[in-house]
């Protein structure tokens, strides 16, 4: 399983694109790329999903190289409500265990 | 919170004692998990079982333990060997993996407290 390492926070204000990028350099050929968002004394919600190159949904994009190394997510023009921890992760469609680091702590200021 | 109920929200254990939470899904889930989340901590995997019956351990599984008698039901038992508790706990679900892009979806999470 992947493991995958991420900026530890990031200060926004209202308005800016935030990108968010995770490294994953010992990805497997099956691992997808999944992100999710957490807001505080909450559980996770999935934002986002992909393979390779861009994924784009109602929340957000998904940006993933050829070499699949690195991804990164690009929220746009956050608002004060984006304010939540970014969660990276590796999921094998062959395993089953999402291993959840520290995630990013992502400020968005007025 | 996708169909997942956790109960009760929050928990208080006294010293010595076994506390278990509740975890329900409805969205015909085979696979079911439980996380601990320490303060500013990321999430920790605690078992996870994926058919009736049958469970595995996570990486801290040490003073916990689960049962999957149901495909619904996945209730996490914390014993009074976990000297430690204290924590927010998320149950989550998710399709098995290799059916698809599984994503996992969670509860919305039982805090304990020790008194």
């Amino acid at each position: 399983l992947a493991k995958t390492t991420q900026p530890i926070s990031m200060d926004s204000y209202e308005g800016q694109e935030v990108n968010i990028t995770c490294s994953h350099n010992n990805i497997a050929t099956n691992d997808y790329i999944t992100w999710y968002q957490q807001f505080p004394s909450q559980g996770p919600r999935f934002i986002i999903q992909g393979y390779k190159t861009k994924v784009t949904n109602e929340v957000a994009s998904l940006f993933i190289p050829a070499d699949r190394k690195s991804s990164t997510l690009s929220l746009p023009r956050v608002s004060l409500s984006d304010t939540a921890v970014y969660y990276c992760l590796g999921a094998s469609a062959a395993g089953n265990k999402l291993t959840f680091g520290g995630g990013t702590r992502v400020l968005v200021k007025p | 919170d996708g169909g997942i109920t956790q109960s009760p929200k929050y928990l208080f254990r006294k010293e010595g004692q076994n506390v278990t939470l509740s975890c329900e899904q409805n969205l015909n889930h085979d696979a079911m998990y439980w996380y601990r989340q320490d303060p500013g901590q990321g999430l920790r995997l605690i078992y996870y079982s994926q058919i009736v019956n049958d469970f595995q351990k996570g990486d801290i599984a040490e003073g916990y333990s689960v049962s999957r008698e149901k495909k619904e039901s996945f209730p996490l038992t914390v014993t009074s060997a976990q000297k430690n508790p204290t924590a927010f706990y998320l149950c989550a679900s998710s399709t098995l993996p290799g059916q698809g892009q599984e994503t996992q979806y969670f509860g919305p999470g039982t805090r304990l407290l020790v008194l």
